[in-house]
């Protein structure tokens, strides 16, 4: 049981570029959540999604897109990256309409120069 | 709009010390209130999660209580220890798609 994984750890990107930050539970949970932290910030949610299929936007969201097909994966893409996307990413979730406790994954460190 | 404040950022005690970390929240319609531990270069863990209906609960040295009509929350820690180093978050559950707001965080930390 690995819970909430998430890959890469680190990333260096330049402007302009994509790519997708993977998260995948096995957990069963419906509720996933993708949340990014920056100093002075906190944690600001930028997607999440209640179930696979659906999905919504958070606080942030400009500049992400996410997708669900499946329950167990809710990948995060940017698709045109910016240095104001320099953050740490992390994904949560939670087993019912988000109202249990939330999981965290371990966080994915982005830079983009 | 939801807002969570964690004040101070930051505190220092001396080992052994029973201390309590505050949150406070603007709007009291919420569905739970979590507390939550992260270490430096680390995800969050869930220490303690309140419902709506409930007043307080207990995990080992840590208890955690809500007043949900003023619209606050303290994390109670017994008999502190250096281990016990770390950022607390505070985060709540509210609207109608229940969406978690987080407080900045307390950074704690506990000398030998």
């Amino acid at each position: 049981n690995a819970g909430v994984t998430q890959t890469p750890k680190f990333q260096v990107l330049k402007t302009g570029q994509s790519m997708t930050l993977q998260c995948a539970q096995d957990m069963n949970h419906e509720y996933m959540s993708w949340y990014r932290q920056d100093p002075g910030m906190g944690l600001r949610l930028i997607h999440y999604s209640v179930g696979a299929g659906i999905t919504d936007q958070g606080e942030v969201p400009n500049g992400y897109n996410v997708s669900r097909s499946t329950t167990e994966d809710f990948p995060l893409r940017l698709l045109s990256a910016a240095p104001s996307q320099t953050s740490v990413y992390f994904c949560a979730t939670s087993s019912t309409g988000g109202t249990d406790t939330q999981y965290f994954g371990p966080g994915t460190r982005l830079t983009v120069l | 709009k939801q807002e969570v404040t964690q004040i101070p950022a930051a505190l220092s005690v001396p080992e052994g010390e029973n201390l309590v970390l505050n949150c406070s929240f603007t709007d009291s319609a919420i569905y739970n209130l979590q507390w939550f531990r992260q270490d430096p270069g680390k995800g969050l863990t869930s220490l303690l999660l309140i419902q709506s209906s409930q007043r307080e609960q207990t995990s080992g040295r840590l208890n955690a209580s809500l007043d949900k009509s003023s619209g606050r929350s303290t994390l109670y820690i017994a008999a502190s220890q250096p281990g016990d180093s770390a950022t607390y978050l505070c985060a709540v559950m509210s609207g109608a798609n229940s969406k978690l707001t987080f407080g900045k965080g307390i950074t704690l930390s506990v000398r030998p």
